[in-house]
């Protein structure tokens, strides 16, 4: 089954751009979703089939996806961005959903 | 766009059997691929288990063969029946609503929590 390997924690100044990785064997060919998650709140997702942006979500969230390595970008850093963010991939083989480890996202 | 409440998290001892449920409204469980994830304390997502719209149900390596995915379409709620509890799967449980294979977890209860401990 797939392993999906995030950096545990990015931190990041205010206005400046944040990169959250998520790492896993020819990742191109899986659809990767995001979602972020406050403290004691439900995932949100922020970014779904590799790089579309749900209603809502502000244009700053951005992802991509290549090789081995899929992408979360915010551009523009804000403090409400400060957050856990999880990749998400489907394993169609095993019929089972795998979740990075998670990245904790802190503006400095 | 919907909302999911799950319930039925508690204490219970190692070994022991709990039932989490979790009612739907706003669109159809049996019309979507429903799914459980968790959340041990201050750990990441763990996937548990999807139910398909056409029954088949899948799960984790983890829980296989001690949980129980399932639910009632006239009531329109999603049930994980959990037995043979261990320490391990003290996490907060949460429902969320895949609208198709492959799609992202769209709509997500506000979870509910299991302690297993004597």
């Amino acid at each position: 089954s797939h392993v999906l390997t995030q950096p545990p924690s990015v931190s990041v100044a205010p206005g400046k751009t944040a990169t959250i990785t998520c790492a896993g064997n020819n990742i191109v060919i899986s659809d990767v979703h995001w979602y972020q998650q406050r403290p004691g709140q439900a995932p949100v997702v922020v970014i779904y089939y590799d790089s579309d942006r749900p209603t809502g979500i502000p244009e700053r969230f951005s992802g991509s996806n290549s090789g081995n390595t899929a992408t979360l970008t915010i551009s523009r850093v804000e403090a409400g961005d400060e957050a856990d963010y999880y990749c998400q991939v489907r394993d169609s083989s095993s019929h089972q959903e795998v979740f990075g480890g998670g990245t904790k996202l802190t503006v400095l | 766009e919907g909302q999911l409440v799950e319930s039925g998290g508690g204490l219970i001892q190692p070994g022991g059997s709990l039932r989490l449920s979790c009612a739907a409204s706003g669109f159809s469980v049996s019309l979507n691929y429903m799914n459980w994830v968790r959340q041990a304390p201050g750990k990441g997502l763990e996937w548990v288990s999807v139910i398909y719209t056409a029954g088949d149900t899948y799960y984790a390596d983890s829980v296989k063969g001690r949980f129980t995915i399932s639910r009632d379409n006239s009531k329109n709620i999603l049930y994980l029946q959990m037995n043979s509890l261990r320490a391990e799967d003290t996490a907060v449980y949460y429902c969320a609503r895949e609208e198709s294979p492959s799609d992202a977890f769209d709509v997500w209860g506000h979870g509910t929590m299991v302690t297993v401990s004597s």
